[in-house]
């Protein structure tokens, strides 16, 4: 089956330093994947689409600046938290679609980041 | 302004019986469900969906039912058992600048007791 594969699964990392999450579809191709961010006991919330070859596209109040997205290649996605700050510590998980239309999201394990 | 509400954060069951999940929308032009099963530390697993053209979808022990005039959909699980016990979201699939986008709802917590 489809599978959704991020890395890492957790990272810890100090004010002002920069975190890259890595967003993989082992076995399928993903023009789009999602970004989506949880804090405790809140839903899951998305934070911008990825677009391969373009711009990702950013939800309303998600700084781009802040959170980079590349999306190199048809497999690979990354999420960069730039000059983080404890605010910014939350469980990151992206998600793709292995076929258009209404079908669902798949997701990964997602990344638990702590900025102390 | 949340589009996708599930009401009850928690629910408690006993093993073998019924759990029942409910999950509210407001926009109109949903057409696509799912929900979505969560543990802790980890990413949602796909449980089951339901287009808008269908009220009712079953898969095992779980059955999705849509009701479109009352925007309501529930989760069935029966028998229900203790590794069930999990975070269930709502989702609702609309379009988002040309993509289909999920919204979800806050999870409704499912503990099931032996």
């Amino acid at each position: 089956g489809a599978v959704v594969s991020q890395h890492p699964s957790r990272v810890i990392c100090k004010s002002g330093t920069s975190v890259k999450i890595e967003c993989r579809s082992l076995d399928f191709q993903a023009t789009t994947m999602f970004w989506y961010r949880q804090f405790p006991k809140q839903s899951l919330m998305l934070m911008a689409t990825s677009n391969e070859g373009s711009k990702a596209t950013y939800e309303q109040g998600v700084e781009k600046d802040k959170f980079l997205i590349n999306h190199a290649s048809l497999t690979l996605s990354t999420l960069t938290v730039t000059s983080a700050h404890p605010e910014d510590s939350s469980f990151y998980i992206c998600s793709a679609r292995v076929s258009l239309g209404n079908s669902p999201l798949h997701f990964g394990n997602g990344t638990r980041l702590t900025v102390t | 302004d949340q589009q996708v509400k599930q009401n009850s954060p928690s629910l408690s069951v006993q093993e073998g019986r019924i759990s029942i999940l409910n999950c509210d929308y407001t926009n109109s032009m949903f057409d696509y469900f799912l929900w979505y099963k969560k543990y802790p530390a980890e990413g949602p697993t796909f449980l089951i969906s339901i287009s808008s053209i269908k009220d009712k979808n079953e898969d095992g022990r779980f059955t999705v039912f849509l009701n479109k005039s009352a925007k309501h959909l529930s989760l069935h699980i029966v028998p229900s058992q203790p590794g069930d016990s999990a975070v269930y979201f709502c989702a609702a699939s609309g379009l988002r600048g040309g993509y289909s986008t999920l919204t979800f709802g806050k999870g409704t917590m499912l503990l099931v007791s032996p």
